[in-house]
């Protein structure tokens, strides 16, 4: 079975750009969550979708969106990049279903640096 | 809010020895999930082991236990007989039961050295 696939897994932009970063989870699960990792802040979460709506959200501006397909692929979009977005950008997906403890899987990640 | 502390940014064990990772956390919820995760230097998490918070029976997997004082919202893990595999950043996460999603918060991580 697949696990979490992210791409692009390395970008590079420029101040000012957009860039979409896309997840697709592991074949079945309904949730897919985004978190950013940096060094100062460490793990914070941004969003999660959950068929294809937003359920829950954090603290981020909202240069910071997502949205979610009917095949559970999510995609993040960060507009007007600043050079504080350089950050791991780590997707997670999980049956999301009940309030069960179902395992929540991450894939690999996106590292996203601005210049 | 849910906020979740490690106040060991930094540990290093021998192999074949036993270390304990501390990991508290707050939150005014009864019925929660707590998790910790390893982040080897590929980046990608990695579920080491889960503790449901009704359940007053320690999680074991293997290797690897937890201390589970929920009175003292303290969760802490316990890695027995390390290996150099296990060289990794960790981090402790709390999930809430009580509300729909699979939102995480986590601790800010500790960073285990195993040296030979």
């Amino acid at each position: 079975k697949a696990g979490v696939t992210q791409t692009p897994r390395y970008l590079i932009k420029t101040r000012g750009q957009q860039v979409t970063l896309s997840c697709s989870p592991i074949s079945g699960h309904r949730s897919v969550s985004w978190y950013q990792q940096t060094p100062g802040q460490g793990l914070q979460f941004l969003f999660e979708y959950f068929s294809e709506t937003q359920r829950n959200k954090g603290n981020f501006p909202g240069r910071f969106s997502g949205r979610q397909f009917s095949n559970s692929r999510s995609e993040m979009n960060v507009s007007t990049l600043e050079l504080g977005d350089s950050a791991l950008y780590l997707c997670a997906s999980s049956w999301g279903q009940g309030k069960s403890g179902n395992t929540i899987y991450f894939g690999e990640g996106s590292w996203l640096t601005v210049v | 809010a849910q906020t979740v502390t490690q106040s060991q940014p930094e540990m290093s064990v021998q192999e074949a020895e036993t270390v304990t990772l501390s990991c508290t956390y707050d939150t005014s919820e009864s019925d929660y999930y707590l998790f910790w995760y390893k982040q080897p230097p590929s980046r990608q998490m990695i579920l080491v082991i889960r503790q449901e918070a009704y359940k007053q029976q320690n999680a074991t997997e293997n290797r690897f236990s937890v201390n589970f004082q929920k009175a003292a919202k303290s969760f802490s893990l316990k890695i027995s007989d390390s290996q150099l595999g296990d060289a990794a950043m960790y981090f402790c996460a709390y999930r809430s039961a009580e509300t729909s999603g699979s939102r995480l918060t986590f601790g800010e991580g500790t960073q285990l050295t195993v040296n030979p």
